[in-house]
């Protein structure tokens, strides 16, 4: 496709469940970030990767989350033991290669937790 | 820690008016970018302007960067219904990821 996909659109789940969330950016961007963004906020940052690796982590407000990324691709975001904090609308972004260039951003998943 | 603030935090405007939000950072800035938001879901680019520059354009939009004041506006002109959407600044410092702000909302009534 031509711009970030990300499924699912929409996730409802139960307190204590475990959600994994998918982000396949454009195809030849090597940078994906991921962002959460509570309801009327901004954009909270929580990872990036350039190519496969992570060196930045530090916005995973857990460790019940996590994030990997493999074949410089397609990347999951996975949050252990869901929270009714953790509803939110959790998007994804990339960009070519610079962490400054502009980012292309995904539709969205929004997590809601019961 | 928050960079980007957005001002104001909701603006009401006329179709045909122009509309102007601000954006005050703190910290040093390789450039800053704005994006729009349509009904709370993936953001779209609109315009990036680097430390260098001072006023740029793009369309109906027209971004000024004043680096001594640490801040950056965004006019838009001739508002149109469509233009309705929350607008963020963004801001790249040093080798960090983009920070954004919280946004402002901007309603064009026909």
């Amino acid at each position: 496709g031509a711009g970030v996909s990300q499924s699912p659109s929409n996730k409802v789940t139960e307190k204590g469940k475990d959600v994994e969330l998918r982000c396949d950016p454009i195809s030849g961007h090597t940078a994906l970030y991921w962002y959460r963004q509570s309801l009327g906020q901004g954009l909270e940052f929580l990872i990036y990767f350039q190519g496969n690796s992570a060196p930045d982590k530090s916005g995973l407000p857990s460790d019940r989350f996590s994030a990997e990324r493999t074949g410089g691709s397609v990347s999951t975001l996975t949050i252990q033991r869901t929270q009714q904090e953790d509803s939110a609308v959790y998007l994804c972004a990339s960009s070519l290669a610079l962490k400054t260039d502009e980012q292309f951003f995904g539709p969205g998943t929004r997590l809601t937790v019961l | 820690s928050q960079q980007g603030e957005e001002d104001p935090q909701a603006l009401s405007i006329q179709e045909g008016e122009n509309a102007t939000m601000n954006c005050s950072y703190k910290t040093s800035i390789n450039n800053l970018q704005w994006y729009r938001q349509n009904s709370g879901r993936g953001l779209v680019h609109l315009i990036l302007i680097r430390s260098n520059e001072r006023e740029k354009h793009s369309g109906r939009l027209r971004v000024t960067l004043d680096t001594s004041k640490k801040s950056s506006s965004l006019l838009i002109t001739a508002s149109r219904a469509a233009d309705t959407a929350s607008y963020f600044c963004a801001t790249a410092s040093g080798y960090s990821t983009l920070t954004f702000g919280k946004g402002t909302m901007l309603l064009v009534s026909p």
